[in-house]
């Protein structure tokens, strides 16, 4: 199975802030790297697909980039409903799988 | 509006079996695979089941392999999951979610069915 490397696993950050979570994948995932977002007792959201698409209806503060087996997640300004955990996704293969998830909170 | 809504949770002892059901609209269900997907009590998100969208592949995770069945119904817009020989270990909350074919993310979720084994 592919694994996937989430960093950090928690931050502490201010409204307005700059966040960047990092995801490396154990194998090439030929950029299908998804990003969700899952605030606290919901379900989980898609953010953005093939590592840099942002889903329908995403906000444009919320951006994905990879360099081939590292990925990238930033939030440019934090915002108070911004707050969640994040994952991120390989589809490249089956089992599809998850990193740990990065847990964002108010600092 | 795409929604998914999951029924049939609960409380069951180990060993017991239990039928998930989700209910689809707002789009051409037929036309899409499905994914089932869980999450453990303060833990991650853990695949564990795909149908295409004509039911001619059906994957699964090796957790749950053998014990848990993925069916559909494209008549009546409904995904199911059969839930056998169950364990502690499979108390989670489970999510069926809608599969976008050309990125193979999960584009939509539903609310979430808990499942609770417990003696």
């Amino acid at each position: 199975d592919i694994q996937m490397t989430q960093s950090p696993s928690s931050l502490s950050a201010s409204v307005g802030d700059k966040v960047t979570i990092s995801c490396r994948a154990s194998q090439t995932i030929a950029g299908h790297l998804n990003w969700y977002q899952q605030r606290p007792g919901k379900a989980p959201k898609l953010l953005i697909y093939s590592a840099s698409t942002l889903h329908s209806g995403v906000p444009s503060r919320f951006s994905g980039s990879d360099t081939g087996t590292e990925f990238t997640l930033t939030i440019t300004t934090l915002q108070l409903e911004d707050i969640a955990t994040y994952y991120c996704q390989q589809s490249f293969t089956i089992p599809q799988t998850f990193g740990l998830g990065t847990r964002v909170d108010l600092k | 509006e795409v929604q998914l809504a999951e029924s049939g949770g609960g409380l069951v002892q180990p060993g017991g079996s239990l039928r998930l059901s989700c209910a689809a609209s707002g789009f051409p269900f037929s036309s899409y695979s499905m994914n089932w997907v869980r999450q453990a009590p303060e833990k991650g998100l853990e695949w564990i089941s795909y149908i295409s969208s004509a039911s001619t592949t059906r994957l699964y995770a090796d957790s749950v392999k053998g014990r848990f069945t993925v069916s559909r119904d494209n008549a009546r817009n409904e995904l199911y999951l059969e839930m056998n020989s169950l364990r502690d270990e499979d108390t989670a909350v489970y999510y069926c979610a809608r599969e976008d074919a050309e990125s193979g993310s999960t584009d939509y979720w539903g609310q979430g069915s808990l499942v609770t084994v417990s003696s």
